[in-house]
């Protein structure tokens, strides 16, 4: 077990619905990122957030929003929800230095019907 | 943009033999690499890491091969076992990066 830990498993929701996601960090890590894996593909990155700031972003929307509170655990907020939205969502956190490793949780499966 | 792919999608190997996974990536700035094992329905598990100042790397049955000249990364299994079956990825970031580039996976199986 890595120690982050994400909320819910499973979701299923309709093209057009708003979705949070929520990820619980490991003790002592001040960085989460959070990525986007379809299905048969590697993750993809979505954004990063470092102390309650956003520390970078792929190639996302911004319907793609976040935030991280003060316990550093974080939320994925998508808006506008689309067939393609459907996937795997990890978080990973780390300390948040230079070539450290990333720890993930066991996901979010989102399905958008 | 930054591409890390793998060689070979599926490897199958016989229960006891090593397994060699590859991995190559295109920037040349990237400096920290990391070889993911994941299993169905689970998130992505650390195995090893390297970065780009180590040709060479350890664990227990893990070794981890880096060729800076030729970008090129090689995960090697040492006696394959069963529980070894999943898809593993190769991951790499840039210094001045906070983010992971992920290849697409290349699923191992063994074979009992």
């Amino acid at each position: 077990e890595t120690g982050v830990t994400q909320s819910p498993t499973h979701l299923i929701k309709t093209r057009g619905q708003q979705v949070t996601l929520r990820c619980s960090s490991q003790s002592g890590h001040n960085t989460v990122s959070w990525y986007q894996q379809a299905l048969g593909q590697g993750p993809q990155f979505i954004f990063q957030y470092y102390r309650e700031e956003e520390n970078g972003r792929g190639n996302f929307p911004p319907r793609f929003s976040g935030l991280q509170f003060p316990n550093y655990s974080s939320e994925l907020n998508v808006n506008a929800l689309e067939l393609d939205d459907s996937a795997l969502y990890l978080c990973a956190s780390s300390s948040g230095g230079a070539n450290t490793e990333a720890f993930f949780g066991q996901g979010t499966r989102l399905t958008v019907v | 943009g930054e591409s890390v792919g793998l060689h070979l999608p599926t490897l199958s190997v016989q229960e006891g033999d090593n397994s060699i996974i590859n991995c190559a990536y295109s920037n040349s700035a990237s400096d920290y690499f990391i070889w993911y094992k994941q299993e169905s329905g689970k998130g992505p598990q650390f195995i090893i890491d390297i970065r780009s100042n180590m040709d060479k790397r350890q664990g227990q049955r893990v070794t981890v091969l880096l060729n800076k000249t030729v970008k090129h990364l090689s995960l090697q299994i040492a006696a394959t076992q069963p529980g070894d079956s999943a898809v593993y990825f190769c991951a790499d970031r840039q210094w001045t990066g906070n983010q992971f580039y992920f290849g697409t996976g290349t699923s191992l199986t063994v074979i009992p």
